[in-house]
């Protein structure tokens, strides 16, 4: 079974202070590793697909990083407009067409004071 | 204009009433899906259609039905309401692209039954 666990749960941080979430997971063949952005009360908003170990993709203060069991959100100089939860998916290399699912972890509240 | 639009946004009903939450998408992506996300759950799959005659349970349909009335048209009903289905529902949709099928979220609709 797919398994995907975020740490920590919550992370508060002062602007500027960059820090990392982890998100560590277990799959039978990764198709994709997925972070989004979630506000109180609003939709995930896609943020990064990272397919397979090595690869990196950046967005404005954000990294994201992926090996074979774990990958990294990195917060470059974060500002209090990216407080939000972030929540971690992955997708597993199905036979039957079971290749859409996604497995989400529970998320990261980040809060980031000014 | 966004892309997933959810209709309506806010729902307060009683129990056993019979309601309609209603998912439109001008992505052009086959695929739609309906979540329900609990505080401390994580999002948990209720419905997924792969295209208008092709509808699967996800992991949580009891209580749930949906119709696929077009490609771009996926709506949720629940027949009779009851207060455990008090939550956050989402729609999405998605392509394959880069070898991944990316899922991209509405705003949600919070239901609450009484």
């Amino acid at each position: 079974e797919d398994q995907v666990t975020q740490s920590p749960e919550a992370l508060r941080l002062q602007e500027g202070e960059s820090s990392s979430l982890n998100c560590s997971y277990t799959v039978s063949g990764l198709r994709g590793l997925f972070w989004y952005r979630q506000d109180p009360g609003k939709g995930p908003e896609f943020l990064f697909t990272l397919y397979s170990a090595g690869e990196e993709k950046e967005k404005e203060r954000l990294k994201a990083t992926l090996t074979k069991k774990e990958s990294f959100l990195h917060i470059t100089a974060p500002k209090p407009e990216d407080s939000a939860t972030y929540l971690c998916a992955v997708q597993a290399r199905y036979s039957g067409g079971s290749n859409y699912k996604l497995t989400f972890g529970k998320g990261t509240l980040l809060t980031v004071n000014p | 204009d966004a892309d997933v639009t959810q209709t309506p946004r806010n729902r307060i009903t009683k129990t056993g009433k019979r309601i309609m939450l209603e998912c439109s998408q001008t992505k052009g992506h086959d695929r739609m899906y309906w979540y329900r996300q609990d505080p401390g759950l994580g999002l948990q799959l209720i419905y997924y259609s792969f295209d208008v005659k092709d509808i699967n349970k996800g992991e949580i349909s009891d209580g749930y039905s949906v119709s696929r009335q077009a490609q771009a048209k996926f709506s949720l009903s629940l027949e009779s309401a009851i207060p455990n289905q008090t939550a956050l529902y989402f729609c999405a949709t998605s392509g394959t692209s880069g070898g991944a099928d990316t899922q991209y979220f509405g705003p949600g609709t919070r239901l609450t039954v009484l």
